[in-house]
């Protein structure tokens, strides 16, 4: 069974706070991604990675960065927490081929306060 | 460019009744398309998908959606609605070689008994 897991479910942090969300896959899968789930925006992709150390900006990449050092884990890392950024935070993988399914993990329910 | 749109943010139905779900999308190129679901607290998983081939697809639980290329519309349908059916759905299109996958705003299924 395929898997995609975040580090946590739920997450509190106050502004300003420097805030990491970490991702991994099981399936050897080569593409990665980040997006962020809004209520009536449906989701909006913030980085990507097609292979270990490569990434690419999505549509809202400001205020985020990304780290991939190895295949299987992608980090989102949020330098200085802003109450805009409160959001369902979602990872996806897919295989190389470039037309595909992509498999995502449960989110992470960020809080900035 | 490729961009999705649903229609209908919300949807009600009754439990045994047919479920229309709307998707609209403009692609430059031959698109894939995909459906996911979205169950309360969880990640979104795949329902199914067109790439080429037969314009009528079956996916998981009962659902299938068509491709209409001369009305650019990929519509999901499940004959008959159950309490499980509750749930949120995504329109998506991919195509054009690149990796990025283009989500739409998302429609809420509410299943009455």
């Amino acid at each position: 069974d395929v898997k995609v897991t975040q580090s946590s479910r739920y997450l509190v942090k106050r502004t300003g706070e420097k805030v990491f969300l970490e991702c991994v896959q099981d399936m050897d899968h080569e593409n990665m991604f980040w997006y962020r789930q809004d209520p009536g925006l449906g989701l909006r992709l913030i980085y990507f990675s097609y292979d270990v150390k490569m990434k690419e900006k999505g549509d809202i990449p400001e205020g985020y960065s990304v780290s991939r050092e190895k295949k299987e884990r992608f980090s989102l890392i949020l330098e200085s927490a802003s109450t805009n950024q409160t959001s369902m935070y979602l990872c996806a993988s897919s295989p190389r081929r470039t037309i595909a399914e992509q498999y995502f993990g449960p989110g992470t329910r960020l809080t900035v306060t | 460019a490729q961009s999705v749109t649903q229609l209908g943010s919300h949807v009600s139905v009754s439990e045994g009744a047919l479920v229309l779900l709307r998707c609209n999308y403009s692609s430059s190129v031959p698109p894939y398309l995909f459906w996911y679901v979205q169950y309360p607290n969880q990640g979104l998983q795949l329902l199914l998908k067109y790439t080429t081939g037969a314009t009528l697809v079956k996916g998981i639980n009962g659902f299938e959606a068509e491709f209409k290329k001369s009305e650019t519309s990929f519509h999901l349908t499940k004959p008959s609605a159950h309490m499980s059916d509750a749930a949120e759905y995504f329109c998506a299109v991919s195509g054009g070689g690149g990796f990025k996958t283009i989500f739409g705003a998302g429609t809420r299924l509410f299943v009455k008994a």
